[in-house]
């Protein structure tokens, strides 16, 4: 199973809504990241869990509040967002300490915000 | 500037070969990356390359390294419609478990 597989595909909330991306692998990597995509633009890191614990938050706001379970499970908690945080969300996952170091990414969560 | 940088779209017809460069800063990296996003998809890693390489192949798809010009690029042979999407090189740096990504390059392919 080389897949990393993200809930909902999409979502649309509005700014006092409260609502959660998932992500999920069983890859048996032991860091899984968070990126924020805008249209036509690369992907942004947003934050990192190693070994189930946040080791990077590129200074992203409180509204968006990670969440890491297990070590297959990774979560993002959503809430008060603004209309400019409708993106795509991608999760990705590596192993750490692996020789190569890729990341392998899920489709994706397109988030609206009203 | 930017630490990756890739031209921003490539127009090629059906049966030709695309080539796609990019350019990183960072002489430390360790591994670069290609990676293929199709609209509304997520990022599908194609092929990656050691920096102390200066040539991979893999099917279709021949990497390219000089690590001295600090210059990377991808060929796609007998390139496909399908292969029509934006392609993002990617740079890990020594001692970062992170990607840095260019801006992507986007190929259209036309019959």
């Amino acid at each position: 199973d080389t897949e990393v597989t993200q809930t909902p595909k999409h979502l649309v909330m509005g700014m006092t809504n409260k609502k959660s991306l998932k992500c999920e692998q069983h890859m048996g990597h032991r860091a899984m990241y968070w990126y924020k995509q805008k249209a036509k633009k690369p992907p942004e890191l947003m934050f990192v869990y190693s070994y189930e614990k946040l080791s990077i938050n590129e200074s992203v706001p409180s509204r968006f509040s990670p969440e890491c379970p297990n070590s297959s499970l990774l979560n993002l908690h959503l809430h008060a967002l603004q209309p400019e945080d409708s993106a795509l969300y991608l999760c990705a996952s590596s192993q750490l300490g692996g020789r190569t170091g890729e990341l392998f990414f899920g489709e994706g969560s397109r988030l609206t915000v009203l | 500037g930017e630490d990756v940088e890739q031209s921003l779209f490539l127009s090629v017809r059906e049966g030709d070969s695309s080539v796609i460069n990019c350019t990183y800063t960072d002489s430390s990296s360790t591994y670069l990356y290609w990676y293929k996003q199709e609209p509304g998809a997520g990022l599908q890693l194609l092929t990656y390359i050691f920096s102390n390489m200066d040539m991979k192949q893999d099917q279709r798809l021949t990497v390219l390294l000089n690590k001295k010009d600090k210059h990377l690029s991808l060929r796609i042979a007998d390139t496909q419609t399908g292969d029509s999407a934006i392609y993002f090189c990617a740079e890990r740096r020594s001692g970062y478990s992170t990607l840095t990504f260019g801006k992507g390059t986007m190929l259209l392919v036309s019959p």
